[in-house]
């Protein structure tokens, strides 16, 4: 399967726990980048990525929200102490890098806070 | 601040009608112009990209652009009950890197 792979596909974490969402982006992609959908709201860009670089991360929360896409691996969205409005569908775009290049979409990471 | 506003809807058409869903953005830097689909608890799946003046045709769907009146709008043609989902309306925007804006998505339902 050469898409964006995310996993995992459902997280059910307690308020205080950590939550970790993986992404891998499509074969030929070095570009990732990670969007949250709250319920009944549109798709908010959070973080923008390149292999060991933050491009962009001004649409992430100031505390608990990290982003990081290591030289090996996948990208890696960590969420310390989570809280009830945590509670969304975390999707992971990956791209060429260009803005004329579209993105491509994995299937989502839902996250469901206890 | 850069918005995108898609503000009719939902809307509903008869199978085999025209469905045609608008969106329009606050930013004349706009670069680059998307239509995703989202069916319901699926992720967005990219349909249609459009950068210049005109329109752009694949297949049934019919993208059309329009940088002087800031709006970029969707065709489908033929409107299949399958086509039933929540379309999003997606910009790039000139010095922003290339994340995407999205508007808040039409619901489309295509009635048999």
């Amino acid at each position: 399967n050469a898409g964006v792979m995310q996993n995992p596909r459902h997280l059910v974490r307690r308020r205080g726990q950590e939550a970790r969402l993986r992404c891998s982006p499509m074969k030929g992609h070095s570009h990732v980048y990670w969007y949250r959908q709250l319920p009944e709201e549109g798709l908010k860009f959070m973080v923008y990525l390149q292999k060991e670089n933050i491009i962009d991360e001004s649409g992430m929360p100031k505390e608990r929200f990290s982003a990081e896409f290591p030289k090996e691996g996948p990208s890696i969205l960590r969420i310390q102490q989570v809280v009830r409005g945590d509670s969304a569908a975390y999707f992971c775009a990956s791209s060429q890098g260009y803005s004329n290049q579209p993105q491509h979409f994995g299937d989502g990471t839902r996250l469901s806070i206890l | 601040q850069k918005e995108v506003e898609q503000n009719s809807g939902p809307l509903s058409v008869p199978e085999g009608a025209i469905a045609s869903l608008n969106c329009t953005y606050s930013d004349r830097g706009s670069q680059s112009f998307f239509w995703y689909r989202q069916y319901s608890g699926k992720s967005p799946e990219l349909i249609m990209s459009i950068y210049s003046n005109g329109d752009k045709e694949d297949g049934r769907f019919t993208a059309q652009l329009n940088k002087a009146s800031q709006y970029v709008s969707l065709l489908i043609r033929d409107s299949q009950p399958s086509d039933s989902a929540t379309y999003l309306c997606a910009v790039t925007y000139t010095g922003a890197n290339s994340k995407l804006t999205f508007g808040k998505g039409i619901t489309l339902s295509v009635r048999p």
